[in-house]
């Protein structure tokens, strides 16, 4: 079964600095991998999507994540932390649709980003 | 256009009761998921719809939980006798098809005193 790791349950950054998310997956074929941010009382809002291709994918916010096979990782990083980015992220995939896996999502546990002046 | 929508956003109960909770899809999105999302943890699998029917409800805990979305649109999960362990946050979410982006709704916050 699909599982996803996301280490350091609570990760503080200065403003300005750079931000690293970690995210490792469980699977023997390369899923489908997300990463979404859940702001107060909020949904989760897409912040990117890996599939297929390329490895390296930008999303929204100036976030990118990098796809690595062989570390089975899907890290969430950013150049420069901003006071907005304070929120919780959670990494998440399902399955190739081609394969009939895609229909839910398996979620890590979190990680809340604390911004600091 | 329109995101997707659940109703109520905040639903207070007590213990036994029947509740309901709604979710307004985006418009023309075939797929519709399930999730519950308890304090401190990420959004687990309920069930998912591909219009009309079930298509797998397998993360349904027990039989007090069931779901349905009549006209291949709205969709409704229904707890029957709560318990204070089914409180939790309860997201919807949509996609176009299955396989495709899934797009999250606010979510319903259910308290079983």
């Amino acid at each position: 079964a699909q599982s996803v790791t996301q280490l350091g349950s609570h990760v503080s950054v200065s403003e300005g600095a750079l931000v690293l998310l970690r995210c490792n997956y469980s699977s023997s074929v390369p899923p489908y991998l997300f990463w979404y941010v859940q702001y107060p009382n909020q949904g989760l809002q897409l912040l990117l999507k890996y599939t297929t291709g390329a490895t390296l994918v930008k999303g929204i916010n100036g976030f990118e994540a990098e796809f690595k096979k062989s570390e089975t990782s899907f890290h969430l990083t950013k150049p420069s932390a901003h006071m907005s980015d304070a929120a919780e992220y959670f990494c998440a995939a399902h399955g190739d649709p081609i394969t009939g896996t895609a229909s839910k999502l398996t979620f890590g546990t979190g990680t809340r980003l604390q911004v600091t002046l | 256009g329109a995101g997707v929508s659940q109703t109520p956003s905040n639903k207070v109960t007590e213990k036994g009761k029947y509740v309901e909770l709604r979710c307004d899809p985006i418009s023309g999105h075939t797929a519709l998921y399930w999730y519950r999302q308890s304090l401190g943890q990420g959004p687990e699998f309920l069930i998912y719809f591909q219009g009309t029917g079930a298509a797998d409800d397998s993360g349904l805990p027990n039989d007090r939980f069931f779901a349905v979305r009549p006209e291949g649109s709205v969709s409704t999960l229904k707890i029957q006798r709560t318990e204070r362990g089914d409180s939790a946050v309860y997201l919807c979410a949509s996609s176009a098809d299955i396989g495709e982006t899934q797009y999250f709704g606010p979510g319903t916050r259910l308290l079983v005193l």
